[in-house]
C-alpha cells in the first residue's frame, strides 16, 4: 500500500520570498509522483508529475520538484511567490497496476501568500 | 475542447435521503475515476470505470456505488445519506493508453451538503 505525509498543514510566507512544501511517501513498489493545485470552489489542476527520467520536474508557471528516491520525498518548491500562488497544495502517488492507477493524496498544504 | 463538468454544482440534502452525481468526461475520455474531499479525510479515492465496469474499488461502504454509460459519462450514487457524507465530490476522467500513465483531469466538483 502506498501513503503520503505532507509535513505542514499550512505554510504563510510573503511576496516574492522562496517557499518549499514537503511531501514524504511510502511505498513498496515504484510509484509516479503528482502536485496537484486547487483554488478556491474549484477541482484539481496538475502543477507538475515525476514518472521516470531526469528527477528535477518543473512546471510552467515557476514550481519545480525534486524526485528523491533514498528520502523518499517529492518537496514542491518555488524561489519567488507570488499572490496568486495562493491555494492549496496536494502531493499525490500512483502506482500503476494492470492497465489502471488510483491517486493517494496526501492531507494538503495551504501556502498563503501576504503582501 | 471542453473540460469535465459535473452536475449538480450544488446539492443538499437531508439524512436519510439517496443523491445522484453526474459526471461528463472530455470527449474521447475513457476512463472516470471519482473521490471525496472532507476537511476531516482529505481526498479518498471512491472508484473508477472504464468501458462501463468498475475495475478499481476504494475503501467506502456499499452506500456509495457508480455506473459508466456507453458514451462514458458517469454517475455516482449515494444512498441513506449521512452527516458524515457532507463534501466535495470530484470526479477525473483519463485517456487509458491501457499500457502506462494516463494524466487524470479534474472536474469542478459536486458539494454535498447533508442536513
Amino acid at each position: 500500500a502506498q501513503s503520503v505525509t505532507q509535513l505542514d498543514s499550512q505554510v504563510p510566507v510573503f511576496e516574492e520570498a522562496p517557499v518549499e512544501l514537503r511531501c514524504n511517501y511510502s511505498s513498496s513498489v515504484s510509484v509516479y509522483l503528482f502536485w496537484y493545485v486547487q483554488y478556491p470552489n474549484q477541482g484539481l489542476q496538475l502543477l507538475l508529475k515525476y514518472l521516470s527520467g531526469s528527477t528535477l520536474v518543473e512546471s510552467i508557471n515557476g514550481f519545480e520538484a525534486e524526485f528523491n528516491k533514498s528520502q523518499t520525498s517529492f518537496h514542491l518548491r518555488k524561489p519567488s511567490v507570488h499572490i496568486s500562488d495562493t491555494a492549496e497544495y496536494f502531493c499525490a502517488v500512483s502506482a500503476f497496476s494492470g492497465g489502471y492507477n488510483k491517486l493517494i493524496f496526501g492531507a494538503g498544504t495551504r501556502l498563503a501568500v501576504h503582501p | 475542447k471542453a473540460g469535465v463538468t459535473q452536475t449538480p454544482r450544488y446539492l443538499i440534502k437531508t439524512r436519510g435521503q439517496q443523491v445522484t452525481l453526474s459526471c461528463s468526461p472530455i470527449s474521447g475520455h475513457r476512463s472516470v475515476s471519482w473521490y471525496q474531499q472532507t476537511p476531516g479525510q482529505g481526498l479518498q479515492f471512491l472508484f473508477e470505470y472504464f468501458s462501463e465496469t468498475q475495475r478499481n474499488k476504494g475503501n467506502f461502504p456499499g452506500r456509495f456505488s457508480g455506473r459508466q454509460f456507453s458514451n462514458s459519462r458517469s454517475e455516482m450514487n449515494v444512498s441513506t445519506l449521512e452527516l458524515g457524507d457532507s463534501a466535495l465530490y470530484l470526479c477525473a476522467s483519463s485517456y487509458p493508453s491501457g499500457t502506462d500513465y494516463n494524466e487524470q483531469f479534474f472536474g469542478p466538483g459536486t458539494r454535498l451538503t447533508v442536513l
